[in-house]
């Protein structure tokens, strides 16, 4: 079956990293990604991976691949007040049906 | 180039109506998938458009329905609205190509029936 999972609240401060976890069951999957909702607003793509993949850094985000324990972490560097948000990981098992999990609110304090 | 665009960006309906969304992809992006977003079941998928057929349809009764037209654009149709098809509703497109096939939403209708 297809379940995503992730932590529900992180609080962190300014300036430290910011660590998201999210754990997938759909060993079929291809693409995996992390999307930012902000209050109000649709879902921005942060960044994504390939199911061959291990690792993807892009300026401040990082994302590790575990697929033994199909493990999807999001570090953010640097997190700004910015950052402040509902972060999604999804996985897309190629129908282009993506599987979400419920959201890691990330609150960062000044 | 723009991004995918939705309208309208709200919506008030009473239970027993019936209610049309439009989403435009970005520009060269053929698939246009739609997604139901509510606190109480998170993200949950209803269905993909690609090249006017639909490829995929996820677990929502019939009375939700859509299509697509020549140039991409999409439209999802909701008939004898109820209370918990209040929800943001949106859409994603892409490229659907083997070597690039990431989804890129729009805003989101957010639709209230009261």
């Amino acid at each position: 079956g297809e379940d995503v999972e992730q932590s529900l609240f992180l609080s962190v401060r300014e300036g430290d990293s910011s660590v998201i976890n999210c754990t997938y069951t759909d060993s079929s999957s291809t693409y995996l990604y992390w999307y930012k909702q902000e209050p109000g607003a649709g879902l921005q793509l942060l960044t994504y991976i390939f199911s061959n993949m291990d690792m993807k850094q892009d300026q401040r985000l990082t994302v590790l691949l575990n697929k033994k324990d199909k493990h999807l972490s999001l570090r953010i560097a640097d997190t700004q007040t910015g950052d402040s948000a509902i972060y999604f990981c999804a996985e897309d098992t190629g129908r282009r049906a993506l599987t979400f999990g419920s959201g890691t609110r990330l609150q960062v304090q000044p | 180039k723009a991004g995918v665009t939705q309208t309208p960006r709200y919506l008030i309906k009473t239970r027993g109506q019936q209610v049309t969304l439009s989403c435009s992809p970005i520009s060269g992006h053929r698939s246009v998938s739609w997604y139901q977003q509510t606190p109480g079941q998170g993200l949950q998928f209803l269905f993909e458009y690609f090249s006017e057929t639909q490829r995929n349809k996820g677990n929502f009764p019939g009375r939700f329905s859509g299509r697509q037209f020549s140039n991409s654009r999409s439209e999802m149709n909701v008939s004898t609205l109820e209370l918990g098809d209040s929800a943001l509703y949106l859409c994603a497109s892409s490229l659907r190509q083997a070597s690039e096939d990431t989804q890129y939403f729009g805003p989101g209708t957010r639709l209230t029936v009261l």
